[in-house]
């Protein structure tokens, strides 16, 4: 079975420039995660989404960041504008329920703005 | 609120040593507990659960044990392998439909040989 798949698996763009990360979940799974990764803060949740819906998004840093479902076998997360802070490791995962089902994640997305 | 709290680390062995990682946690209820293990340029996988008090997730060698009374679920291996190398995260989750994990902030593990 395919995994989490998520593209591009490294970004490198300037400040101030569009970023769009994009996911596919594993097929069947109704819950999708969005992570952001740093030495920093660790792993962070951004927002997930049940059958399309978003959920839970107060993990979003900023206005700046938005995220999308538009069908149950996609889903981005978009950068706009981006600046260098937002230099990390996204993850996607999606779970065939939430609470006590496991995750499934993605390699991740490493992204820098230079 | 619901916390996770790990030993920091980096966690340094030797191969064949004995391995504990410390997880406590803080929640009401009954929440199932996780271990997740993330090799190097790769997303976390999930390496063992406990749904209840007293169970024991296991898998590849590893072990822990859901204790309520101590709110604790430390991870083990009797004796680690250079390919254990890896951040390992404890994570818990309250059960509820429409929750997410709550993720402890890893513990970096390296063996030598």
């Amino acid at each position: 079975d395919a995994g989490v798949i998520q593209s591009p698996r490294h970004e490198v763009t300037e400040m101030g420039q569009e970023v769009t990360l994009r996911c596919k979940p594993i097929s069947g799974h109704d819950y999708l995660f969005w992570y952001r990764q740093t030495m920093m803060r660790g792993l962070e949740l951004l927002i997930y989404f049940n059958n399309n819906v978003p959920i839970d998004d107060s993990g979003m840093p900023e206005d700046r960041f938005s995220a999308k479902m538009p069908n149950a076998s996609f889903s981005t997360l978009k950068i706009q504008p981006s600046e260098p802070r937002d230099s990390a490791v996204y993850f996607c995962a999606s779970s065939p329920g939430g609470g006590r089902q496991p995750q499934h994640f993605g390699d991740g997305t490493r992204l820098s703005i230079l | 609120g619901d916390s996770v709290t790990q030993m920091e680390g980096p966690v340094t062995l030797s191969e064949e040593a004995f391995l504990t990682i410390n997880c406590t946690y803080t929640a009401t209820g009954y929440p199932s507990l996780f271990w997740y293990v993330q090799y190097p340029g790769e997303g976390l996988q999930l390496l063992l659960k406990a749904t209840k008090a007293d169970d024991k997730g296991s898998n590849k060698g590893f072990e822990a044990t859901y204790r309520k009374e101590t709110t604790s679920f430390h991870l083990e291996k009797g004796s680690v392998q250079v390919s254990d190398s890896a951040v390992y995260f404890c994570a818990l989750s309250k059960g509820q439909a429409g929750t997410a994990l709550i993720f402890g902030k890893g513990t970096t593990l390296s063996v030598s040989s």
